[in-house]
């Protein structure tokens, strides 16, 4: 079966680097997004990575290794506005969106 | 309009009754996308269309219909709604397949009793 794999929530303080992890198996492969969900608002793209390595866009960076099924997405010098959950998705064979459960940010003072 | 709306924003229906919840988007994107979002799963897709006049079904597509008469539309039909059916739904649009990414509209919260 295909599976998304990514904590359920986790605690950061604010101006500190926090990174979220997501490991995934999938039939097929044609990249893989972040998305960022505020509660109760829609979700919103972050980043995008179909090839191994690092992209870096302002404060946050999506890393991704195909050969282990694996993605982070880091976040640097963290605000309160960065308190939501974020959506681990991967494109499959057929170019569906294969979505993880999300892992909620918290970020304390 | 700017981007891709939903209607209504929230309802609460009756079992059994028939529901449409209404997507539109302005970006004259070719691909379409239903998923529900429930507590602790991820997005489930519903049903998507890869162009208008075409539909195809996702994880999740029973007890739901959809159609695609032209590009800015993308209604998902509720033929009897039951209470397992109480979720948020989202409707989403990208410029093409999965490599895309995908806008998505406010929601829409349905509760069924």
């Amino acid at each position: 079966g295909q599976n998304i794999d990514q904590p359920t929530e986790m605690t950061a303080t604010e101006g500190a680097i926090v990174q979220i992890n997501c490991t995934y198996q999938t039939s097929g492969f044609n990249g893989l997004f972040w998305y960022q969900q505020h509660a109760g608002e829609a979700p919103t793209f972050l980043s995008y990575n179909v090839l191994d390595g690092l992209e870096e866009k302002g404060r946050f960076s999506s890393f991704l290794s195909r050969s282990k099924g694996y993605s982070y997405l880091l976040l640097k010098e963290l605000q309160m506005k960065d308190s939501a959950s974020y959506l681990c998705a991967v494109s499959d064979s057929n170019y569906q969106l294969i979505w993880g459960a999300g892992t909620k940010l918290i970020i304390k003072p | 309009i700017a981007g891709i709306t939903q209607a209504p924003t929230s309802q609460i229906l009756a079992a059994g009754r028939r529901m449409t919840l209404r997507c539109t988007q302005d970006m004259r994107h070719n691909a379409m996308y239903w998923y529900r979002q429930d507590l602790g799963l991820g997005l489930r897709l519903i049903h998507y269309s890869n162009t208008a006049g075409t539909t195809g079904k996702g994880e999740v597509p029973d007890g739901y219909s959809v159609s695609r008469a032209n590009t800015d539309d993308f209604p998902l039909t509720l033929a009897s709604a039951v209470p397992s059916q109480t979720s948020v739904y989202f409707c989403a649009s990208s410029v093409s397949g999965g490599y895309n990414e995908q806008f998505f509209g406010p929601g829409t919260r349905l509760t069924v009793l």
